[in-house]
Formats: C-alpha cells, structure tokens, sequence
C-alpha cells in the first residue's frame, strides 16, 4: 500500500515483559516519528529520524523506550519491561523532508494493552 | 506553559452550520508552521490544513479555513457547512522550525458532534 503500515495492529502483553512494534513509512520519506496516544488524551513525541542524522530522542519517556531505523525505510520502537502506564496507542509518522510545511502522514498505530 | 492550546474539550454544532476551533499557540521562534488534523472514532489520523507563519493570506482547502492571527498567536479552524462526517477529534499541532528538530507538538484536543 501507499500509506504507513504499523504491525501488529494490537498488541496484549504482560507487565515486565519486552515489546517491538514495527512502523514502514511511506516509500521515499526521509522523516520519521513515533508518537504515543493514551486514552483520550493528544498525541505525545517520543522520537523523531531524520535520514542518517542523529535521531531527536528528546520525548522517549525513560530508558526502557528504545527506537531504531535502517536507513529511510522501517523503525523499530522497543519498549521493555512493560509497565500497565505504557498501555496507550503508538503512532508512527513520516514526512517526505524537514520542512517546516510538510505534513507528517499517520499510519493506524499499535494498540498496545499492558496486563 | 503548554505550547499548543485548544480550551474547548467539545463542541456542538448543528448539519449546515459553521463551526470555530480555537487553538493559540506559544513560541518566541519566528519560523513555524500550523497544522490541524481529524481523528475520527477508527483512529486514523487525516491531515486537514497547514499555515506558515509567514504566509499572508488564510489557508483554505475545500470546506476548511484557517483564521490565523499572530499577533494573538491564535489559529483558529473553521469548518463551514458541517456534515455528519465531521464528528471527531480536532488536533491543533505546531512545529517550530528554527528548534532544529520537525516534530510536531499537539494540543489536547477538541471533540466535535455533529447534530442532524
């Protein structure tokens, strides 16, 4: 497909246990983000990849979140040892440069529910 | 201080009518954008309209408008003749360009009904 796919779309995992949710941009997007949405609440920055400069890590929210990318193409958020206030949806983005008018363009997000 | 402010948690408005989503904004920076997005009930989030903080005229696309203000550093959405469709999630969102880094810093949100 054309937009950004995020896997697994949901995810049921028990507390202290690792998790990878996976996010593929659109083909030829440069730009990545993952953001985490808690229950009706906004859309909260953790990370932001930008080619093969050094990622803004400035919102991951302790260092048990990790995120990876391969180039332009697929990034990998690591969550580990899960806690129950990590429950929340995932969303990863991507834009097709850095400018500041370029839209970020959503995929359906990771649902992830921490038992 | 929040940078991204929307003061109304929800909103009414009846088919066919114009509806206003407040959002102001907080930034020294004089580069950056404003963007608005819809989330409806399935979770998708759809891109709706950007204004630059230099751009002189109000951006529009079909039914959206913007009334941008900055001097009150205000960037109000303005859907006009609203459909059934429109009910969902409205995100104000703003990247300020000179931070060095593009992401985008959302404001919580204002849920919009709308009445048959």
């Amino acid at each position: 497909g054309a937009g950004v796919s995020q896997s697994p779309s949901n995810k049921v995992t028990e507390k202290g246990k690792d998790v990878e949710l996976r996010c593929d941009p659109i083909s030829g997007h440069t730009a990545l983000y993952w953001y985490r949405q808690r229950l009706g609440q906004g859309l909260e920055f953790l990370i932001y990849f930008q080619g093969n400069s050094a990622p803004d890590k400035s919102g991951l929210p302790s260092d048990r979140f990790s995120a990876e990318r391969t180039g332009e193409s697929v990034s990998t958020l690591t969550i580990q040892r899960t806690q129950q206030e990590d429950s929340a949806v995932y969303l990863c983005a991507s834009s097709n440069r850095g400018g500041a008018n370029s839209p970020l363009h959503f995929g359906n997000g990771t649902r992830l529910t921490v038992t | 201080a929040q940078k991204i402010t929307q003061t109304q948690p929800g909103m009414f408005v009846q088919e066919k009518e114009a509806v206003t989503l407040d959002c102001t904004y907080d930034t020294s920076d004089q580069s950056y954008g404003l963007f608005w997005y819809k989330q409806p009930s399935s979770g998708e989030m759809i891109f709706l309209i950007y204004q630059g903080s230099y751009d002189e005229q109000n951006a529009t696309e079909g039914r959206y408008s913007l009334n941008f203000q900055k001097a009150r550093k205000s960037a109000n959405l303005v859907i006009s003749a609203s459909q059934l469709g429109d009910s969902a999630m409205y995100f104000c969102a703003m990247r300020e360009v000179t931070a060095g880094s593009y992401q985008l810093t959302f404001g919580k949100g204002t849920k919009l009904s709308v009445i048959p």
